[in-house]
């Protein structure tokens, strides 16, 4: 099952505008990342928040976690035509195997960036 | 250093066919995993792997079967292709989880079952 719901399922908006993409959840987690992934190609790991923070940065991206309302948000800045792909958020479950990893992907949301 | 390689990009298989899919790593990575992605829907989580010689069940795991006989390939196997087989494939690998949880994803393998 998807842990992740993310909203919007698409997003489009100018060249230079920001765009805000958010992430439920629904369970405990040790981290929540967020992917990138252009049409036709594998995901980019973008940035990791982990359980105990509550925001982050990285160039252009700005990440939030809100563990009491389980829910994430991705903020792209001076958006370029560039940034066009989907982007996904992704929980971190531990597994019953000690130090394993099994991430939960949310359906992601389509952004694009009109020059 | 190429990463994350998965072979083959595309494939054909008529409903009952069996095939492998290779994914390879040069980055010595111990965890792998494999994911399916759906239209309009996230990656699910078929299996995984802690390292060579042991694997385990993800989300989705029934009609495929999976190997780790060495360190840097992981391979996925459907022994009688379904038309609900039809997906892309993504092979993932990351290092022993702690400070490097971040998973390193392949090209993937668009995967049609007629």
């Amino acid at each position: 099952s998807q842990q992740g719901e993310e909203d919007p399922q698409a997003l489009s908006i100018q060249e230079g505008e920001n765009a805000t993409m958010n992430c439920s959840y629904k369970t405990s987690i040790n981290n929540l990342q967020w992917y990138r992934q252009n049409s036709g190609r594998g995901l980019v790991h973008l940035i990791l928040i982990r359980s105990n923070e509550r925001e982050k940065h990285s160039g252009r991206l700005r990440v939030t976690l809100d563990t009491s309302k389980k829910s994430s948000s991705l903020l792209i800045t001076a958006s370029r035509a560039a940034d066009t792909a989907s982007y996904f958020c992704a929980t971190d479950e531990r597994s019953l195997i000690q130090g394993a990893q099994k991430l939960v992907f949310g359906q992601g949301t389509r952004l694009t960036i009109n020059p | 250093n190429a990463g994350v390689t998965q072979t083959p990009k595309f494939r054909v298989l008529k409903t009952g066919q069996s095939m492998t899919l290779l994914c390879a790593q040069d980055m010595n990575h111990e965890y792998m995993y494999w994911y399916r992605q759906d239209p309009g829907m996230g990656l699910r989580l078929i299996h995984y792997s802690v390292g060579e010689g042991t694997t385990a069940k993800g989300e989705v795991p029934d009609g495929y079967n999976v190997s780790r006989l060495k360190k840097q390939n992981f391979l996925l196997g459907l022994e009688s292709a379904a038309p609900s087989q039809t997906s892309v494939y993504f092979c993932a690998t990351n290092r022993l989880t702690g400070n490097y949880p971040e998973q390193y994803f392949g090209p993937g393998t668009r995967l049609t079952v007629t």
